[in-house]
Parts: structure tokens; sequence; C-alpha cells
């Protein structure tokens, strides 16, 4: 069966500081890979998603950039993090590119910047 | 952007009743739909999905598909304090797009 993996589960962080997420998935290959976030008290932001290694597509331009070195690995990443930034990140991955396919998180990691 | 719209509740049903949660979306063309539960400091996890017009039952859930009114509801039948969380509706057109969610409290 399909794990999904990401660490660390949390995170504080002071404002200018660098970060690194990492999600990893098990037991697919070729997975549809996703970054959102979620601010307290508020709804899913889809912030990046692959279909490939080395494919990445930005939904919103911030200060954070994704990338997906290994078929399964998909990182988060920031050179300098603001206090907008915290909140909880979610990794998500599909099948594939069909609608239909579900899709299903990673139990997430709570990035706190200070 | 796709827009998905919920009922902004907070919704507070009595245990054992039936809580029902609402959710319209914005393009027509959608073609899949999924609710999604999550407790409170926990991940989404899947709970149903729906493709076709009409009603799917799953144990206590049913879910509801109504594409001429661009509508999706989710019925928690014999609701138990366990259902208390947050259900989130999304829309699938190759990137899920999430509504803001409901939040359901079961009253014991």
């Amino acid at each position: 069966s399909q794990t999904i993996h990401q660490w660390p589960a949390t995170l504080v962080q002071p404002v200018g500081s660098p970060l690194s997420l990492e999600c990893t998935v098990e037991g697919t290959s070729n997975p549809n890979l996703y970054w959102y976030r979620q601010a307290a008290g508020r709804g899913l932001q889809l912030l990046f998603y692959s279909v490939g290694i080395g494919q990445i597509s930005s939904e919103v331009p911030q200060n954070l950039s994704a990338s997906r070195p290994q078929d399964r690995q998909f990182i988060l990443s920031s050179k300098k993090l603001l206090l907008s930034d915290s909140g909880f990140y979610l990794c998500a991955w599909t099948g594939g590119v069909n609608a239909y396919n579900e899709q299903f998180f990673g139990p997430g990691t709570r990035l706190t910047v200070l | 952007q796709k827009e998905v719209e919920q009922n902004s509740g907070p919704l507070s049903v009595p245990e054992g009743a039936i809580a029902s949660l609402n959710c319209t979306y914005s393009d027509r063309g959608s073609q899949s739909f999924f609710w999604y539960r999550q407790y409170s400091g926990k991940s989404p996890e899947l709970i149903m999905f729906i493709y076709s017009n009409g009603d799917k039952e799953d144990g206590r859930f049913t879910a509801q598909l109504n594409k001429a009114s661009q509508y999706v509801s989710l019925l928690i039948r014999d609701s138990q304090p366990s259902d208390s969380a947050t259900y989130l509706c999304a829309v699938n057109d190759y990137k899920l797009s999430f509504g803001a969610g409901t939040t359901v409290t079961v009253r014991a």
C-alpha cells in the first residue's frame, strides 16, 4: 500500500532563516505531488504541484520554491522565511493526471515563524 | 481559479441526528468531487468521492451530486461525537480546489 511521509512534524524558525521541508511517497511510482499550506483557521492553498522529476508548477508567487529531485521526493524550500509563512504545510499525492484520481495527504508539518 | 463554496457553519447536531453539509462549485465542467474530514491539528483524510449524478452511500455517509445545479452534499447519519471535525469539499480537475470547510460538532 502507499504511504506518504513528511518531516519534520513541527518546526519553529526565526524570520529570515531558511526552510527545507521534505515529502516522500512509498508504494507507487510516478505520482503527482502537491504542496499545500493551511493558515490557522483557513482553507487549503495549493502552492506547487509536480507531474514528474524536475517538473514544478507554481500556483502562488511568493518566497517559497519547490523541487523534485527524485520520483517520489518533493521538497519545499525558502531562502528567507517571513512571518506570513507560518502555517500547516501539507504534501499530497495522486496516481496520475486523471481527473478522477483521489488525492491523499501526508501528516503535515506545522511551521511557526517567530 | 475555480470557486468552491461551503455552508459556513459551525454546525452543531445532537448525537444520533443527521448532519447535512452543502457545497457548490463554479465550474460546470468539473468532473469529480471529494469530501475530506480534518480533525483539529491533523491532515485531511478522504472519506467519500463521487463522479456521477445521484447518491453514493458508504456506511453512515452519503454523498449526493447534482451537476445541473453544481451542487454536492454530504449526509452523516447517526452522528457520533467522533464525527466532530471540519469537513472539506473539493473539486478535482487535475488539481484540487477546496472549499473553506464546515466545522461539525456532535453533542453527546
